[in-house]
């Protein structure tokens, strides 16, 4: 079955730590998309790309960084500069066109 | 003023009760129109997509877009407790080659069997 998969489901970082979030697609989507989702702000776009070795910032960037090497995979690194890591994390694709996001399952991550 | 407006409730109804799912948005160059469902602790799913004005039905589910207003509209007929989740509506622009989705806060219904 065609679809996003996360990974890992939970992820726990240590302060001044980085950390890597994977995001595999095998829809064959141009398209890629890095939300963050906190209680009461609804979804908030970290960074997205539309194709491989190009990607933009989302209105949330800072302390963040991605790649996009191949078509498949849209890897985000949390980086010790982002200051309130924990939140669930999601990824999405789409064809690029007008049409609607797929999403992955989401990784929460929590600072301990 | 936010592009897009939604409720975030929390909304309760009975089981079998109607429910009506609102959002508002100020940009008039929205032409796609989406209605997410998520769970609690998942990805958001797509349940609805509709272009420019107009109604689509499917199955219980009625999604309603009225641009001259700038609103739309979700309803749930029949509400069933598994309809319980967080209702996101999405929207994006006709021109250019901007393909990012702007979205709604989300509206929370809980469905008490």
């Amino acid at each position: 079955d065609g679809g996003i998969t996360q990974s890992p489901k939970y992820l726990f970082r240590k302060e001044g730590q980085n950390v890597t979030l994977s995001c595999e697609q095998n829809l064959n989507h141009d398209a890629m998309y890095w939300y963050r989702q906190d209680p009461g702000q609804g979804l908030r776009l970290i960074y997205y790309s539309q194709i491989v070795n190009d990607f933009q910032k989302g209105d949330i960037a800072e302390g963040y960084s991605v790649s996009r090497e191949k078509k498949e995979s849209f890897p985000l690194t949390v980086t010790s500069a982002q200051k309130n890591p924990t939140a669930f994390y999601l990824c999405a694709s789409n064809t690029g066109a007008r049409d609607g996001y797929t999403f992955g399952s989401g990784t929460r991550l929590t600072v301990v | 003023q936010k592009e897009v407006e939604q409720d975030p409730g929390p909304l309760s109804v009975p089981e079998g009760a109607i429910v009506s799912l609102n959002c508002t948005y100020s940009n008039s160059a929205f032409q796609y129109f989406m209605w997410y469902r998520q769970y609690s602790r998942k990805g958001p799913e797509l349940l609805m997509y509709t272009y420019s004005s107009g109604n689509k039905e499917d199955g219980r589910f009625t999604a309603q877009v009225d641009k001259s207003s700038k609103y739309i509209s979700l309803f749930i007929r029949d509400s069933q407790p598994s309809d319980s989740a967080t209702y996101l509506c999405a929207m994006i622009g006709s021109g250019g080659s901007n393909y990012k989705l702007t979205f709604g806060k989300g509206t929370l219904l809980t469905v008490n069997p």
